[in-house]
């Protein structure tokens, strides 16, 4: 069963910083990953989406990387801004199966 | 990507009464997905929606207590019947880019709150 960690639960940081989000899986047969954000109260913007066969993505100031083998995805956010401060999601598709998602990481950027 | 609009984006319900979730889509799309975010938590698929066929319902969801309709690719509904304080969640429509394996679109969901 497949199961997805992502590591800070919180983060605060000063605006300007650059930062990491953590997503570890752990079954490494998955057809994608995606990174969500998530404003309180509200639904989920789809922010970068990574196939099996890729190694990274980019988006403006993110940039979304995936190690499919060590079951693992980073979500890098330069430059970081007080509009940055949300909860970002990670999912994982296995194929026929539910999008498994992660708890979150609730990211707080302070002006 | 798709736009989708759900209806209510908030509401306050009494224990015992039902209520339906409106989501609409700017375009047609085989697949529709209705999820539960309970307070603090993450994401729980609820059921897949298919146009023309009965729902597919997750392990601890059934069709008594969330009926969904799919009459048409654009348009889905969810009600939550009998409502108790332990439904009150964010419930979200979602829609893939392709079958199971594309990208997710979300709506911004609808928030329950029920006393």
């Amino acid at each position: 069963k497949q199961e997805v960690t992502q590591i800070p639960a919180a983060l605060s940081v000063p605006e300007g910083e650059n930062l990491v989000l953590n997503c570890s899986f752990t079954d490494s047969a998955i057809y994608n990953l995606q990174w969500f954000r998530q404003d309180p109260g509200k639904g989920l913007t789809s922010l970068l989406l990574i196939q099996s066969s890729q190694r990274e993505q980019t988006s403006g100031r993110l940039n979304a990387s995936l190690d499919k083998s060590s079951g693992r995805s980073t979500l890098y956010i330069a430059a970081s801004q007080p509009g940055d401060s949300a909860t970002y999601l990670c999912a994982v598709n296995s194929g026929n199966t539910p999008l498994v998602f992660g708890k979150g990481t609730r990211l707080s950027v302070i002006a | 990507s798709a736009v989708i609009s759900q209806k209510p984006s908030r509401d306050i319900c009494q224990r015992g009464t039902s209520l339906t979730i409106q989501c609409q889509v700017d375009s047609q799309v085989t697949m529709m997905f209705w999820y539960r975010q309970q307070p603090g938590q993450s994401l729980t698929l609820i059921a897949t929606a298919n146009q023309g066929s009965e729902a597919t319902y997750e392990s601890g969801f059934v069709i008594d207590k969330f009926p969904i309709s799919r009459p048409n690719l654009t348009f889905s509904t969810l009600t939550v019947s009998n409502m108790s304080p332990e439904d009150s969640s964010i419930y979200l429509c979602s829609v893939s880019a392709g079958a199971f394996t594309g990208e997710l679109f979300f709506g911004e969901g609808s928030r329950l709150t029920v006393l």
